[in-house]
């Protein structure tokens, strides 16, 4: 069974644009979260969708935004992009956003550099 | 609330030396509390978890952690460093609610010397 995929793996942008990010969820899995990590800062949560709504945010401009498809794979924008915004961003996905023993599983990472 | 905190951004292990890496949390209620593993340019990988059954959990690669309630710590150990463990290992928690919950730490760099 194939895991979590992103695309692209590596994704080199100008200041000012946009960038898109792709994960495809593992099949049957229904929830999708986002995360950046940025050097030195840990994982910070993004996004959650789930069953093609997003369902919550982190602590993030709007300019970071994103949906899910109705097959669950998503997409994450990040438009006006700044040289801040460089970092990794993980997809995970998980069956169910309600289980208690829900456990996600995470993409390979998309490396976003801003130029 | 929940938070976790993981003591030392960087450790340095011999090979066949004992691995210990910390973690300590905060939560209003009982936890639910993981262990992942990066490695380079990956994504992380679930090595084991917590989740109120026996406090002493087993995961995978040999590794396995201690819940001790009356210290709020879930510490990560291994009787015996490979050079394949080298990685960045990140403790996280979650309270109730489903995964969205999750507070990943900042992470600790193990570094394996031959």
């Amino acid at each position: 069974e194939a895991g979590v995929t992103q695309s692209p793996t590596h994704l080199i942008k100008t200041r000012g644009q946009q960038a898109t990010l792709r994960c495809s969820p593992i099949s049957g899995h229904t929830s999708v979260y986002w995360y950046q990590q940025a050097l030195g800062l840990g994982l910070q949560f993004l996004l959650w969708y789930d069953e093609g709504e997003e369902r919550n945010r982190g602590n993030f401009p709007p300019r970071f935004s994103g949906r899910q498809f109705p097959n669950y794979s998503s997409e994450l924008n990040v438009n006006a992009l700044e040289l801040e915004d460089s970092a990794l961003y993980l997809c995970a996905s998980s069956p169910d956003s309600t289980g208690l023993n829900t456990e996600a599983f995470f993409g390979q990472g998309t490396r976003l550099t801003v130029v | 609330a929940q938070s976790v905190t993981q003591l030392g951004s960087h450790v340095s292990v011999s090979e066949g030396a004992l691995v210990l890496l910390r973690c300590n949390y905060s939560s209003s209620v009982p936890p639910y509390l993981f262990w992942y593993v990066q490695y380079p340019n990956q994504g992380l990988q679930l090595l084991l978890k917590y989740t109120s059954a026996a406090t002493l959990v087993k995961g995978i690669n040999g590794f396995e952690a201690e819940f001790k309630k009356s210290e709020t710590s879930f510490h990560l150990t291994k009787p015996s460093a490979h050079m394949s463990d080298a990685a960045e290992y990140f403790c996280a928690v979650r309270n109730s609610g489903g995964y969205q919950k999750v507070t990943f730490g900042t992470g600790t760099k193990l570094q394996v010397i031959p």
